[in-house]
């Protein structure tokens, strides 16, 4: 079964404090994602890696960076959290054909005091 | 660009009742792949079911959608709504041709199935 690992699960930052979510995930597949989860706006993507040390931008890159020091591993940085980033955010995995499942993460809950 | 409406934000249904969540979407690739993911409260997120060729019926756990290309539609429907089925239910599709293509998912559609 595939298996793709989210630290922390929950965490409470301060305005203007930096924030890195982890990512590990061992079904040895080349492409990572980060997305947020919103009420009202579903699952958008963050950043996408498809090879260690690349990275991405998705479709709301703004105020987040991504780093993949590695096939398994894949982090989110929020450089200077900001209350609109309190949200559920998510990783996942998959193989590159388009027909792949994306498997993901249990999720961190992060809220931005 | 390419994009997914789930019209429903909030289904509640009394159990043993059908489900039919709506999914339209739009994109200018033929061959669009479309996916139900469902997410479990306190679970992650995973693969209900994807779709086949246009017009056929697939189907997994229950639940079954029809890729219609002609109505750009993939809604899932489940004969009768159990109160396991409350979760939150995306659509999903895959668009371009390219070796990549980014998964675009709708807003979701939450389940809630009352005794």
């Amino acid at each position: 079964e595939a298996a793709v690992t989210q630290s922390p699960r929950s965490k409470v930052a301060v305005t203007g404090g930096k924030v890195t979510l982890s990512c590990h995930q061992t079904n040895n597949h080349d492409y990572m994602y980060w997305y947020r989860q919103d009420t009202g706006h579903g699952l958008r993507l963050i950043h996408y890696s498809y090879v260690a040390d690349s990275t991405e931008k998705g479709d709301i890159p703004d105020g987040y960076k991504a780093s993949r020091p590695s096939q398994e591993n894949f982090s989110l940085i929020l450089e200077l959290a900001s209350l609109s980033q309190t949200a559920v955010y998510f990783c996942a995995s998959s193989g590159g054909h388009r027909e792949n499942t994306l498997y993901f993460g249990a999720g961190t809950r992060l809220s931005v005091l | 660009g390419d994009s997914v409406t789930q019209k429903e934000g909030l289904v509640t249904l009394t159990e043993g009742l059908p489900v039919m969540l709506n999914c339209t979407y739009q994109t200018i690739y033929s061959n669009a792949f479309l996916f139900w993911y469902v997410h479990y409260l306190n679970e992650s997120p995973r693969l209900l079911l994807k779709s086949s060729t246009d017009n056929k019926r697939t189907e997994h756990q229950g639940f079954h959608a029809t890729l219609h290309k002609s109505s750009s539609s993939f809604h899932l429907q489940k004969s009768s709504a159990q109160l396991s089925d409350s979760a939150l239910y995306y659509c999903a599709l895959r668009g371009a041709s390219s070796s990549f293509s980014k998964l675009v998912f709708g807003q979701g559609t939450s389940l809630s199935v009352v005794p």
